[in-house]
């Protein structure tokens, strides 16, 4: 188990839905980080924020937002939702402001389906 | 930019045998290097890190990697591969200078054969 608790495990949904991704990180890191897994496209970045705060943002489209709330936890909210959006989105936490160094926890996921 | 490539997509050793998952990185500095392993269903679990520090580096489960600049290789190593030791393998880079995400490697996926 590594602390970091995401919500819920599994989403179906339908096309032109907006559905919210929670990610609780671990007690002490300051830190969430976004990734979406898909077949075609691996591991991609998403987006970061530390304290509150956004700290850097990577392959995350338009139609995605998230922010990160005063107890730490995070929201990836996804909407106009497409049969392309069909992936894993998972949260990690880590302590420092950068990975570089700092070990990142992953959780276990959120496999989103759109049909 | 910074970026990892993983060589094979899919590696099938034999129980007992020696496991070599090969990564290369491409990076304007020295970066910080990571391996991931993600069993089915779960998460990313760390095996093991490179920071500039020891260019051998120990991780869980029995893995090892060795920095090598003049390659730019991190390849990751198990002496005598065990049934559990099949997953996904993601090589990972991350640039000191600006450490706020990972670049990923599209990932091996190893198999253990009885």
């Amino acid at each position: 188990d590594s602390g970091v608790t995401q919500t819920p495990k599994h989403l179906i949904t339908a096309t032109g839905q907006r559905v919210t991704l929670r990610c609780s990180p671990r007690s002490g890191d300051l830190s969430v980080y976004w990734y979406q897994q898909s077949l075609d496209q691996g591991l991609q970045f998403l987006i970061q924020y530390y304290n509150g705060e956004e700290r850097a943002k990577g392959n995350i489209l338009e139609r995605f937002s998230a922010q990160q709330f005063p107890d730490l936890h995070s929201e990836l909210n996804l909407s106009s939702l497409e049969l392309g959006d069909s992936a894993l989105y998972f949260c990690a936490s880590s302590v420092d402001q950068g990975l570089g160094g700092t070990e990142a926890f992953f959780g276990q996921g959120t496999r989103l389906t759109v049909v | 930019a910074q970026s990892v490539t993983q060589l094979g997509s899919h590696v099938s050793v034999s129980e007992g045998a020696l496991v070599l998952l090969r990564c290369n990185y491409s990076s304007s500095v020295p970066p910080y290097l990571f391996w991931y392993v993600q069993y089915p269903n779960q998460g990313l679990q760390l095996l093991l890190k490179y920071t500039s520090a020891a260019t051998l580096v120990k991780g869980i489960n029995g893995f090892e990697a060795e920095f090598k600049k003049s390659e730019t290789s991190f390849h990751l190593t198990k002496p005598s591969a065990h049934m559990s030791d099949a997953a996904e393998y993601f090589c990972a880079v991350s640039d000191p200078g600006s450490a706020r995400q990972l670049t990923f490697g599209s990932g091996t996926q190893l198999t253990v054969l009885p």
